[in-house]
């Protein structure tokens, strides 16, 4: 079964430090892959999408991913966190025999001042 | 803003009892998203809606139903709520089933007491 996997519950990072968000997905063919962003009392906000052509993604607020299809991986990066990057984020998945939308657990970010 | 609305933001119900939570979707889309986000499930896609018609299910128990209206709002109606129920129901919603980025609204927070 298609399966989307964050390692990482918590990171914490300090504010103007780089970022990397892990994900990993199971899946026969290349999906479409997506990270969105939740604020606190908010819903989910996407920031980049990969669906075919160049496999570095840039996305909104300074963020980028990097398809990997040899590791089955679609990281998240920012080079210099702000405070107000502290958020969850979710690496999501489109099946598209379904058309669902496959979520991941969420990492949540903190940012240390 | 992401354009879905959600109605109710809060819930609070007895156990037993059914309720409904309303979605509208952006101006044009046509497919409309269920999902449900609890702390130790993450999110759990529920069910979707392709113009009226549903198009994919989830992990959606028998106690729950939805359907979308002929003007495309969508109505998820829980019945028989028990504790574990407690959870944010969103709705998301995309101009086509799968291939484009979901918008999603800001979430109805259940309580069940």
């Amino acid at each position: 079964a298609q399966s989307v996997t964050q390692p990482d519950i918590h990171i914490t990072v300090s504010e103007g430090a780089s970022l990397e968000l892990r994900c990993n997905y199971s899946y026969g063919a290349t999906p479409y892959l997506f990270w969105y962003v939740q604020s606190p009392g908010q819903g989910l906000q996407l920031l980049l999408k990969y669906f075919s052509g160049d496999t570095l993604v840039q996305g909104i607020k300074g963020f980028e991913a990097e398809f990997k299809r040899s590791q089955s991986s679609f990281n998240l990066r920012k080079p210099s966190v702000h405070w107000s990057d502290a958020a969850e984020y979710f690496c999501a998945v489109v099946e598209r025999r379904d058309d669902k939308i496959i979520f991941g657990k969420g990492t949540r970010l903190h940012i240390l001042p | 803003d992401s354009g879905v609305t959600q109605t109710p933001k809060h819930l609070i119900t007895a156990t037993g009892q059914r309720v409904t939570l309303r979605c509208s979707p952006r101006s044009g889309d046509l497919s409309v998203y269920w999902y449900q986000q609890s702390l130790d499930q993450g999110l759990q896609f529920l069910i979707q809606y392709y113009n009226g018609e549903e198009r994919a299910k989830g992990n959606i128990l028998e106690r729950f139903s939805a359907q979308q209206f002929p003007d495309l709002h969508s109505e998820l109606n829980l019945s028989s709520l028990e504790l574990g129920d407690s959870a944010l129901y969103f709705c998301a919603s995309s101009p086509s089933p799968g291939l484009a980025e979901a918008f999603f609204g800001q979430g109805t927070r259940l309580t069940v007491v």
